[in-house]
């Protein structure tokens, strides 16, 4: 089957503006990730969801930042005002279960690269 | 905070050799760790899966083991192959399904 997707798979954008990332998870997939890849570094947690709710956005930088889920799939990552230190790779993952499913491996999209000017 | 750290320097080593790669991790006692494969511009692909009360787990080429009295994981690739060559990352538990990364440790492996 499909694996996950994700796009745009490049963005660039002005400092100031809104971007929208979507993400497709693995059909049948409850849980949903994302994650933000800087350049040279690890993988920052974002916000987790679980269906359509979020149990942890700890993860998001500022209010700025913002996530929903509809139907228990897609998934959309919104950031409003853009500034430059928001350009990275964001990564979407997905897994089999959620809370009770510690040791689901994670299934990850190929990223959305954002460069805001 | 918990923290989870890898060596930053890439790893150069020859083809046949055992690479081994090291994740360190501080202030927390992770129910398992998890090693992904990253190559570049693609996200990252899971590898193994090693649980707290498990000293090593093998697949293949692969063997991850996890010390929770020195707080690290070491990540064995025996008979390396150039097409091993990549970005190795870890990650650990941090509640819920939340993994927290290691920044990789890139591999080369030459002919």
């Amino acid at each position: 089957g499909a694996g996950v997707s994700q796009s745009p798979s490049n963005k660039v954008t002005e400092k100031g503006k809104d971007v929208e990332l979507r993400c497709d998870p693995i059909s049948g997939h409850t849980a949903l990730y994302w994650y933000r890849q800087s350049l040279g570094q690890g993988l920052e947690f974002l916000i987790y969801f679980q269906g359509n709710s979020a149990p942890d956005k700890s993860g998001l930088p500022s209010d700025r930042f913002s996530a929903e889920r509809t139907g228990g799939s897609v998934s959309t990552l919104t950031i409003q005002r853009t500034q430059q230190e928001d350009s990275a790779v964001y990564l979407c993952a997905s897994s089999r279960t959620g809370t009770g499913g510690l040791y689901n491996e994670q299934f990850f999209g190929p990223g959305t690269r954002l460069t805001v000017l | 905070s918990q923290k989870i750290e890898q060596n930053s320097e890439a790893l150069n080593i020859q083809e046949g050799k055992t690479a081994t790669l090291t994740c360190n991790y501080t202030n927390y006692s992770p129910a398992y760790l998890q090693w992904y494969r990253q190559d570049p511009g693609r996200g990252p692909v899971f590898l193994l899966l090693i649980r707290e009360n498990e000293k090593e787990k093998r697949k293949e080429r692969l063997k991850v083991t996890f010390d929770t009295t020195l707080k690290q994981s070491l990540f064995h690739i025996t008979a390396s192959q150039p097409a091993d060559s990549a970005t190795y990352l870890c990650a650990f538990s941090g509640g819920y399904n939340k993994l927290i990364f290691g920044a990789g440790t890139r591999l080369a492996v030459h002919p």
